[in-house]
């Protein structure tokens, strides 16, 4: 286990619906992210936490609506997704946001329908 | 156009045998290069690192290689096992005002008994 934990570990979900993902971290570090993993593509960064502030947003649609209450814990917030948003959700976390080694949770598989 | 490129995209190979993943990158300034193993259903976990001085690093059978000059790595499985199916992913780090991580599309390998 990388000290990363993730979930749900899959969620299915209708457009009209909202849910929530969750991402929790046991290693004392400082800075989360969230990214999406489709299926043949790389991994798309979508959002950078570090001390509980945002730092980067890579233009993602207001959709994804991401809340950090602490540096141990990550959620990433759904509405009215589309199917084309249907992905691995990956959290990760490091010691710091300049610190490029990260450590990844298990993902949360999502399907929207 | 991605900056990491990795080939093959897939390959499927027999217990006991080797074979050899590629990434190319075009990433600059280069700070580190990482593959990850990224088994079904899991985050990725990191196998190898290299900066710019090391040309090789090992990991039990898993050798990565680096030749910073012509921007090309690779990571060779030698006497693969069938845990060793999973995706494997080149990740480049590159420095501008912070760090940033280049991601490949990764190379899923099935390893046949």
């Amino acid at each position: 286990e990388t000290g990363v934990t993730q979930t749900p570990r899959h969620l299915v979900m209708g457009m009209t619906n909202k849910k929530s993902l969750k991402c929790e971290q046991h290693l004392g570090h400082n800075a989360m992210y969230w990214y999406k993993q489709s299926a043949k593509k790389p991994l798309e960064l979508m959002f950078v936490y570090s001390l509980e502030e945002r730092v980067e947003n890579n233009s993602v649609p207001s959709r994804f609506s991401p809340e950090c209450p602490n540096s141990s814990h990550l959620f990433l917030h759904l509405h009215t997704l589309q199917p084309e948003d249907s992905a691995l959700y990956l959290c990760a976390s490091s010691q710091d946001a300049r610190t490029d080694t990260q450590y990844f949770g298990p993902g949360t598989r999502l399907t929207v329908l | 156009k991605n900056q990491v490129e990795q080939s093959p995209q897939s390959l499927i190979i027999l217990e006991g045998k080797n074979c050899t993943l590629q990434c190319n990158y075009t990433v600059s300034p280069f700070s580190n290069l990482r593959w990850y193993k990224q088994d079904t259903g899991r985050g990725p976990v990191s196998l190898t690192i290299m900066t710019f001085s090391e040309n090789t690093k090992s990991n039990g059978r898993y050798t990565a290689t680096l030749d910073a000059d012509t921007k090309q790595s690779s990571l060779h499985i030698t006497a693969s096992q069938l845990s060793d199916s999973a995706s494997y992913i080149c990740v480049v780090s590159f420095i501008t005002n912070d760090y940033k991580l280049s991601f490949g599309a990764g190379t899923t390998v099935t390893v046949r008994a």
